[in-house]
């Protein structure tokens, strides 16, 4: 059973589409993540969400809004999307702050 | 600003040879560290974890070495096997925090 899983695997689209990433975990965990990975894998945090609440945002733009209906959901989306916002993104969760983050398999996204 | 490793160097080893992993991280109150190893197409696996009460903590062929007084982290992998072929995170997680701050990567290439 997939502990973090992310759909789609593969997005493709055109500029100023909106797009959205879904992400289920079934650890049980109390906290989600939203990271993204460059061309040159930097990983770079974009949210962190604690039992539903917002608890961290990263001078995302507001283009990118996550949304968290539960505790086992953080889904992503975007708005107007440009060629800049191409990258893998990836789901991760964490039973709290004093323990490892679990990733899902990344999001591979291309805007055109 | 921060900062946890500046590069993506790749390491070259012989297959059955010893692999030592490095990386610098800039946050002296950051209390929790953890390697990931990421294959390509796949999330970031976790791999080995340690908090700032220990210097060594070893797991199966892994062994993570903290040094506070520099702010350094290593990961030392014995008899490197083709399997462990990937690129190698560091992260780090400030006291308190949600947050895990990521390093460039280390890509580990094992020769045959």
């Amino acid at each position: 059973d997939t502990a973090v899983s992310q759909t789609p695997k593969y997005l493709v689209t055109q500029m100023g589409n909106d797009k959205s990433i879904k992400c289920e975990q079934n650890l049980g965990h109390d906290t989600m993540y939203w990271y993204k990975q460059d061309s040159k894998k930097f990983l770079k945090i974009m949210f962190s969400y604690n039992n539903k609440e917002l608890i961290i945002n990263e001078t995302v733009p507001n283009r990118f809004s996550p949304k968290s209906p539960d505790k086992a959901h953080l889904n992503l989306h975007i708005n107007s999307l440009e060629l800049g916002d191409s990258a893998v993104y990836f789901c991760a969760s964490s039973q709290d702050s004093h323990t490892e983050a679990f990733f899902g398999q990344g999001t591979r996204l291309t805007v055109v | 600003g921060e900062s946890v490793g500046l590069h993506l160097p790749t390491l070259s080893v012989q297959e059955g040879d010893n692999s030592i992993i490095n990386c610098a991280y800039s946050n002296s109150a950051s209390d929790y560290f953890i390697w990931y190893k990421q294959e390509s197409g796949k999330g970031p696996q976790f791999i080995i974890d340690i908090r700032s009460n220990m210097d060594k903590r070893q797991g199966q062929r892994v062994t993570v070495l903290l040094n506070k007084t520099v702010k350094h982290l290593s990961l030392q992998i014995a008899a490197t096997q083709p399997g462990d072929s990937a690129v190698y995170f560091c992260a780090e997680r400030g006291s308190g925090t949600y947050k895990y701050i990521f390093g460039t990567g280390t890509r580990l290439k094992v020769l045959a």
